[in-house]
């Protein structure tokens, strides 16, 4: 598979609980991103990583966001105490900075995760 | 926050005829790059086009970009049913990510 996964494609949880998504992207790509897209509206940027640093973080990414990428290879997302504003899709992206791997960047983008907060 | 604008934002055409889609946005940029949606799915590449080329072709698809204007268009000549999908287009200034426009809608009609 040379494709960005992400896993779960869908989850729904109730208010106050915390879920975990886990993106991996595709395996040469030093650069990984989150976005959160909700319906009607185009993708906004929540964080970055290169290799295992996470670079960036949005406004938006507020305290009960967090993301890593341990060894620079997959990332995860967990959102604790999820509210019912959480609700959206998460998409993961993946790219590299390598100018021999084609590294114009270009973001490659995985199926997303569509979370829904009941 | 959105990078810009795209227009129009919703857009239907028949089979055949060429649809083209409009993008402004408001900072400089290194590149810009074209994306498609369909339904519910994650967001597929179609082109990039550097902020110092103007020009840029694959397959059916041809963008422009216009710095002094900071404005791009998509076009996609002798459309098909299969390209009913979102458009969304991404400037990458200098941070490495994207910001994204709101996206045009586009239904091709068999």
């Amino acid at each position: 598979d040379t494709g960005v996964s992400q896993d779960p494609r869908h989850k729904i949880t109730k208010r106050g609980q915390n879920v975990t998504f886990r993106c991996d992207p595709i395996s040469e790509h030093n650069r990984l991103y989150w976005y959160r897209q909700t319906l009607g509206q185009g993708p906004e940027f929540l964080t970055y990583f290169q290799n295992e640093a996470q670079l960036e973080k949005s406004r938006l990414l507020s305290d009960r966001f967090s993301a890593e990428r341990p060894k620079g290879s997959f990332s995860t997302l967990e959102i604790q105490r999820t509210e019912q504003g959480d609700s959206a899709m998460y998409l993961c992206a993946s790219s590299s900075t390598s100018l021999l791997a084609g590294g114009l960047g270009t973001q490659y983008f995985g199926p997303g995760t569509r979370l829904l907060v009941l | 926050s959105q990078q810009g604008e795209e227009d129009p934002q919703a857009l239907s055409i028949q089979e055949g005829e060429n649809a083209t889609m409009n993008c402004s946005y408001k900072t400089s940029i290194n590149n810009l790059q074209w994306y498609r949606q369909n339904s519910g799915r994650g967001l597929v590449h179609l082109i990039l086009i550097r902020s110092n080329e103007r020009e840029k072709h694959s397959g059916r698809l041809r963008v422009t970009l216009d710095t002094s204007k900071k404005s791009s268009s998509l076009l996609i000549t002798a459309s098909r049913a299969a390209d009913t999908a979102s458009y969304f287009c991404a400037t990458d200034g200098n941070t490495g990510k994207l910001i994204f426009g709101q996206g045009t809608t586009l239904q091709v009609k068999p």
